[in-house]
């Protein structure tokens, strides 16, 4: 079982929707969560952190913890073309003052016009 | 640009040379990390500094690789005897002291070896 795990997609939306994306992890020590996005040929770019149980809001991202289940998510409202990218999903698991963190295979987001 | 900068941004080289990719980090950063990306998969963590300290190394991280960050400034990364499965895109990221775990990533060096 890998650490992080992200369904690969790609996510079709239409422009103006509401995207959703999901992320698992096993470790249940984990205790920081990250959104990167990441545009094909680029680096990841850091869009969202969150640290405890609920919602935290960005703008037109909220992501979503729930650490009883072990699951995150990112939602994007009003999904626009220029969201089409790479998100992928980060933990870090806390353990021995690690500041490693460990990475999914992200899921490709497609906006349609 | 106060960004995290790396040189080069891409490099070829022949199967047995050694190559050095090196990373500046954002200016206030103390943390610096590097970490390895090949196609369609996440990132990987390969090692980590504060300061000028190499405080954790990956298992991934060969003999064949090695990395420094003299006077805590700069870094780089040099892999040795270069294989086939070394290519991959060479991520630098820095991070604040007290907000460690948020990594801000350099544009990467793409590394092909032929």
């Amino acid at each position: 079982q890998k650490e992080v795990e992200q369904n690969s997609g790609p996510l079709s939306v239409p422009e103006g929707a509401i995207a959703s994306l999901n992320c698992t992890y096993s470790d249940r020590g984990s205790q920081s969560f990250f959104w990167y996005r990441q545009y094909s040929g680029k680096s990841p770019e850091l869009i969202m952190s969150i640290y405890s149980n609920g919602d935290k809001e960005d703008g037109r991202f909220t992501a979503q913890l729930n650490k009883a289940s072990q699951y995150v998510s990112l939602l994007i409202r009003d999904s626009q073309p220029s969201d089409s990218a790479t998100y992928l999903c980060a933990v870090n698991n806390g353990m021995d003052s690690s500041y490693k963190l460990i990475f999914g295979s992200g899921t490709r987001l497609l906006v349609r016009p | 640009d106060t960004g995290v900068s790396q040189d080069p941004r891409h490099k070829i080289t022949k199967r047995g040379q050694n190559v050095t990719f090196r990373c500046d980090p954002i200016s206030e950063h103390n943390r610096l990390y590097w970490y390895r990306q090949t196609l369609g998969q996440g990132p990987e963590f390969l090692t980590y500094f504060q300061n000028e300290a190499q405080l954790e190394k990956s298992r991934l991280l060969s003999d064949r690789f090695s990395a420094e960050r003299p006077k805590g400034s700069f870094s780089t990364l040099e892999i040795q005897r270069t294989e086939q499965g070394d290519s991959a895109m060479y991520l630098c990221a820095s991070s604040l002291r007290d907000r460690a775990y948020e990594q801000y990533f350099g544009p990467g060096t793409r590394l092909t070896v032929t």
